[in-house]
């Protein structure tokens, strides 16, 4: 039963276009989502979260929106650079906290020069 | 430099060969957890460690234990490694306040045969 789903495994965009990856989730007690970057041969880091009194959480070129009806958080990266080519895994908590922490499966995002 | 370090990082070992996986951090962090990435299924929580002597079980604990007689160390123990144990697996920890904010290590690649 995977509660987060991240049903795109591969992304591909153009450098200096926008990319955009989605993540779905099915529990309703979720209230806080991250999304966290994960280069080859290293452990995941930290990227940006929001929490689900807002909709919408800016850090530089990375903006998360987050969909509570629909149940969906996106992850924006405006313009999109070569170091950004990682795997993506959103993760979500039903409290603030990473006690409980679910992830999904992960996109993987290849920016083409 | 604060960081979390895992050893060994690459092990191939045989069925029913008790092994464990040393993590440790540096960073004074109450919370550690342990992680294993597998394909199409994302990072999935073994075991989790509140603080020095509290542990509780993920989503994924069949197989595992984990000890924590100090602040700074969480090692996973493998009693009796069984193919399906074949993983890459992660140790992270948090900062108090409840963030949800990880940090990861490197990865510690386990082959059972």
């Amino acid at each position: 039963d995977q509660q987060v789903k991240q049903n795109s495994p591969s992304l591909s965009v153009q450098e200096g276009r926008i990319s955009i990856l989605n993540c779905d989730y099915t529990n309703s007690m979720f209230d806080y989502f991250l999304w966290y970057k994960k280069y080859p041969a290293e452990g995941p880091t930290f990227l940006i979260s929001i929490s689900s009194i807002k909709d919408k959480n800016e850090d530089g070129r990375f903006t998360v929106f987050l969909n509570k009806s629909a149940k969906h958080l996106s992850l924006h990266i405006v313009p999109s650079q070569p170091g950004d080519s990682a795997v993506y895994f959103c993760a979500a908590s039903a409290f603030q906290g990473a006690q409980k922490l679910v992830f999904g499966q992960g996109t993987r995002l290849t920016i083409n020069p | 430099e604060a960081q979390v370090t895992q050893n060994p990082r690459y092990l191939i070992t045989v069925t029913g060969k008790k092994l464990t996986v040393t993590c440790s951090q540096n960073m004074n962090h109450e919370y550690m957890s342990w992680y294993r990435q597998d394909p199409g299924l994302g990072l999935r929580q073994i075991y989790y460690s509140m603080n020095v002597e509290v542990t509780d079980k993920g989503d994924v604990p069949e197989g595992y234990k984990v000890s924590r007689k100090e602040k700074r160390n969480f090692p996973l123990i493998l009693e009796s490694p069984s193919p399906n144990q074949t993983s890459l697996y992660f140790c992270a920890s948090e900062p108090s306040g409840n963030t949800g904010e990880l940090f990861f290590g490197e990865g510690s690649r386990l082959t059972v045969l």
